[in-house]
């Protein structure tokens, strides 16, 4: 089975701290995705990556950069956390360019005091 | 980014009854996908759309791509406990390009 696994299940940090999300997956898959999840709002893509070091900004990525140096991990960094970036956070992997299906990990719950 | 009106955006059924839900766009997706969350789990694929008009079966679960290939449909019947979570629709344009989410419909069933 496709395992996605992310660092944490719940964070709290303060204002100004830079945040490490970590996600890893365990099948060799080439696409890489962050999404931010907020209530009314559904998934809205942070940054995804088709490579190692490779990455290309979503429809969200201001105030938010990634890092993927191993094809199994790919890290988002809020580079100094504000209150509006309290968010559920998901990481997702895929096979290939053009796959439908993106295998999800169970989500970061972000709050940012 | 474009996202896709999905709706209602909350349901409270009763056990047994059965569910329907859509997602309408202003513009055109050559892919249409239904995923389901269960509460404090990432959303897991459950029915895939190719062609419009389609209409496609997964157990209780029946989903079409619409005519038009603006819209798409998730019906459930006969509704169960395990069906709460949060349902979302996703478009894709075209091979390669990302996937647009829906806001998402919460269910919830009482038993």
């Amino acid at each position: 089975d496709v395992k996605v696994t992310q660092s944490s299940r719940y964070l709290v940090k303060r204002t100004g701290e830079k945040v490490f999300l970590e996600c890893v997956q365990d099948m060799d898959h080439e696409n890489m995705f962050w999404y931010r999840q907020d209530p009314g709002l559904g998934l809205r893509l942070i940054y995804f990556s088709y490579d190692v070091k490779m990455k290309e900004k979503g429809d969200i990525p201001e105030g938010y950069s990634v890092s993927r140096e191993k094809k199994e991990r790919f890290s988002l960094i809020l580079e100094s956390a504000s209150t509006n970036q309290t968010s559920m956070y998901l990481c997702a992997s895929s096979p290939r360019e053009g796959s439908n299906e993106q295998f999800f990990g169970p989500g970061t719950r972000l709050t940012v005091l | 980014g474009q996202q896709l009106n999905q709706s209602p955006q909350s349901m409270f059924i009763q056990e047994g009854e059965d569910v329907s839900m859509n997602c309408t766009s202003s513009s055109i997706f050559n892919t249409w996908l239904w995923y389901k969350q269960d509460p404090g789990e990432g959303p897991v694929l459950l029915i895939a759309l190719y062609k419009a008009g389609e209409l496609t079966s997964n157990g209780r679960l029946t989903a079409q791509f619409g005519i038009t290939r603006k819209d798409s449909f998730l019906n459930i019947s006969a509704s169960i406990p395990s069906d709460v979570g949060i349902y979302f629709c996703a478009g894709r344009k075209n091979a390669g390009n990302m996937l647009t989410f829906g806001g998402g419909t919460r269910l919830m069933v009482k038993p």
